[in-house]
């Protein structure tokens, strides 16, 4: 039972370094979601792809870019790494569209840029 | 106005008490709520799912109250395992997809 896969679990990187973290679900699931948390902050909404084919903002975009490869694989890019950037970051998926069904999370990546 | 809150916590229990968390919602046409576990640097889980009707499970108790716009998680006999965070879960804000809640912690001891 995978459900949701992310990859990796840790990284270090340097201020204006890029890189792509990949999510990968094996539910079906339409819907899947990037989402930060920070100390305090909660889970802030990154992007999502309601479906294959879409993707769409969230409450804290700048600086990210999304890819959603196909049904199972929804990936996220920094293109330019900023200290503020530091972060885990929480993959997740959905069976329906819209938010109305239960997300399943990946265990997380993460991130520290220096 | 934010969507879904919480009390932070944290809420300081012995083992074997009954312990309740409140959250608020402010999207009155809500229909999909949750309850989600979420242990030390991990990942949330979910907990349960909140009906109209109410849900338990085990020791695990979700209430929806429509009128006053809250729902409400009961555990009972509190174990040490139950220390964790909690986070509330609404429907969509402007996003089309669940509105999290930022957590109320749980600290169970023995």
């Amino acid at each position: 039972n995978a459900g949701v896969t992310q990859t990796p679990k840790f990284q270090v990187l340097k201020t204006g370094q890029s890189m792509t973290l990949q999510c990968a679900q094996d539910m079906n699931h339409n819907s899947m979601y990037w989402y930060r948390q920070d100390p305090g902050m909660g889970l802030r909404l990154i992007y999502y792809s309601a479906s294959e084919g879409t993707t769409d903002k969230g409450e804290v975009p700048n600086g990210y870019n999304v890819s959603r490869l196909n049904k199972r694989e929804f990936s996220l890019r920094l293109e330019s790494a900023a200290p503020s950037q530091t972060s885990v970051y929480f993959c997740a998926s959905s069976r329906g569209q819209g938010g109305f069904t239960e997300a399943f999370f990946g265990q997380g990546t993460r991130l520290t840029v220096v | 106005r934010k969507e879904v809150e919480q009390d932070p916590g944290p809420f300081n229990v012995p083992e074997g008490a009954t312990v309740a968390f409140n959250c608020t919602y402010s999207n009155s046409a809500s229909q999909s709520f949750f309850w989600y576990r979420q242990d030390c640097r991990k990942e949330p889980k979910l907990l349960m799912s909140v009906y109209s009707s109410g849900n338990e499970d085990g020791r695990f108790t979700a209430q929806l109250n429509r009128a006053s716009q809250y729902i409400s998680l009961l555990i009972r006999d509190s174990k040490l395992s139950d220390s964790a965070t909690y986070l509330c879960v609404g429907p969509p804000s402007g996003y089309s997809t669940l509105t999290f809640g930022k957590g109320t912690m749980l600290l169970v001891s023995p």
